[in-house]
């Protein structure tokens, strides 16, 4: 049983580049969500999906896109990489029994020079 | 949308003492208050909740205390250990008026630093 998986673990961008960041998950989760992480601001929400077809924006969208075609995947791509987008990627997911049991993979270290 | 404080964003304590960690949440709707456990290099990982029916629970040294009247809840970690020093994030659900389903709010984290 893996959990949540997220590939690459590090990519290093350059600016205008496209790329997209892979998160797959085996234990049947409805919920599904993306969060960056930077110093001093905690895990902040960029898109979730509470089911295949289904994704919404969170608090920082700008320059991502998501798409959720199967139960199991929901890669988040970045449309032409930003030096702000430089961060850690979490892939996080829970099922609609236990909404908030949020289970993380174990993120993607992006830098965009 | 909920906006979770967390408190202190640095903390340092002696193996064996213990450690206190505090959050407030602005929406008295909130009902779910996770604690999350980041290892370095690895993903945040849940370690005890709360739900608001309830004011505390333990499990063995952790425990976890809420207050739903001052919109407070604590993390305390009695005898820390080595293996204890982690960042620590607190959590709570978006509003409904967000429109984000309820996904969870984090707090800023809290580095606990178990000194030998």
């Amino acid at each position: 049983n893996a959990g949540v998986t997220q590939t690459p673990k590090f990519q290093v961008l350059k600016t205008g580049q496209s790329m997209t960041l892979q998160c797959a998950q085996d234990m049947n989760h409805e919920y599904m969500s993306w969060y960056r992480q930077d110093p001093g601001m905690g895990l902040r929400l960029i898109h979730y999906s509470v089911g295949a077809g289904i994704t919404d924006q969170g608090e920082v969208p700008n320059g991502y896109n998501v798409s959720r075609s199967t139960t199991e995947d929901f890669p988040l791509r970045l449309l032409s990489a930003a030096p702000s987008q430089t961060s850690v990627y979490f892939c996080a997911s829970s099922s609609s029994g236990t909404h908030y049991g949020y289970t993380f993979g174990s993120g993607t270290r992006l830098t965009v020079v | 949308g909920e906006n979770v404080e967390q408190h202190p964003s640095t903390l340092s304590v002696q193996e064996g003492d213990s450690a206190v960690i505090k959050c407030t949440y602005s929406d008295s709707a909130s009902n779910y208050f996770p604690w999350y456990k980041q290892e370095l290099g690895k993903g945040p990982q849940l370690i005890i909740d709360i739900r608001s029916n309830v004011g505390e629970k333990k499990d063995q040294r952790i425990a976890v205390t809420l207050n739903k009247t001052a919109k407070h809840f604590s993390l305390h970690i009695t005898e820390t250990q080595p293996e204890d020093s982690a960042v620590y994030f607190c959590a709570a659900p978006a509003p409904i008026s967000s429109g984000s389903a309820r996904q969870l709010t984090f707090g800023s984290g809290t580095q606990l630093t178990v000194l030998p």
